[in-house]
């Protein structure tokens, strides 16, 4: 198993651009999230999926869009760049029964630039 | 904001000490969770403790949580040089899971 993987590891963008971080995870889990950390501080969350079809918002959602049409995939897509979104992103997926706030599973992270 | 507030900021131990660090949070939980992160790289999963739940192990790993204190604990024994990262504590209520800012632990070998 590939566990969770994120592409593309490194970009950088110009104010205003827009792009899609890629998310995607082999394990049939149906709970995937969303996090951005910035230096210093812990995750916080931005968009989760409880399932196909679902998704809700986080703490910060405000810039950023998701979908969720298949189970293994969760992209993030951020609509007109600014520089408050400099960080790393990570996602993340657990199995879900009982509380949607199992062990989560992380991926790498995305290191974004915004200039 | 962020819900688990992790004390101390930094904690630097030798080879072999043991490492405390505590987590104090706000609200009602399911469960509260530790993970750590290596510099560079994506969080692990360490432990689980369930809001029933006073003591749990794991390893090296001890976790204690008390609800009437809102706050738990996390003691690593035997510490090791691998064992230098950042420590999380993640607290998750139904709608929702929040990450305190972390502990960095430097283990000198």
């Amino acid at each position: 198993n590939a566990g969770v993987t994120q592409t593309p590891k490194f970009q950088v963008l110009k104010t205003g651009q827009s792009m899609t971080l890629q998310c995607a995870q082999d394990m049939n889990h149906e709970y995937m999230s969303w996090y951005r950390q910035d230096p210093g501080m812990g995750l916080r969350l931005i968009h989760y999926s409880v399932g196909a079809g679902i998704t809700d918002q986080g703490e910060v959602p405000n810039g950023y869009n998701v979908s969720r049409s298949t189970t293994e995939d969760f992209p993030l897509r951020l609509l007109s760049a600014a520089p408050s979104q400099t960080s790393v992103y990570f996602c993340a997926s657990s199995a879900s029964g009982g509380s949607s706030y199992n062990e989560q599973f992380f991926g790498p992270g995305t290191r974004l630039t915004v200039l | 904001s962020q819900q688990g507030e992790e004390d101390p900021q930094a904690l630097s131990i030798q080879e072999g000490e043991n490492a405390t660090m505590n987590c104090s949070y706000k609200t009602s939980i399911n469960n509260l969770q530790w993970y750590r992160q290596n510099s560079g790289r994506g969080l692990v999963h360490l432990i689980l403790i369930r809001s029933n739940e006073r003591e749990k192990h794991s390893g090296r790993l001890r976790v204690t949580l008390d609800t009437s204190k809102k706050s738990s604990s996390l003691l690593i024994t035997a510490s090791r040089a691998a064992d230098t990262a950042s420590y999380f504590c993640a607290t998750a209520s139904d709608n929702d899971m929040r990450f305190g800012a972390g502990t960095r632990l430097t283990v000198k070998p």
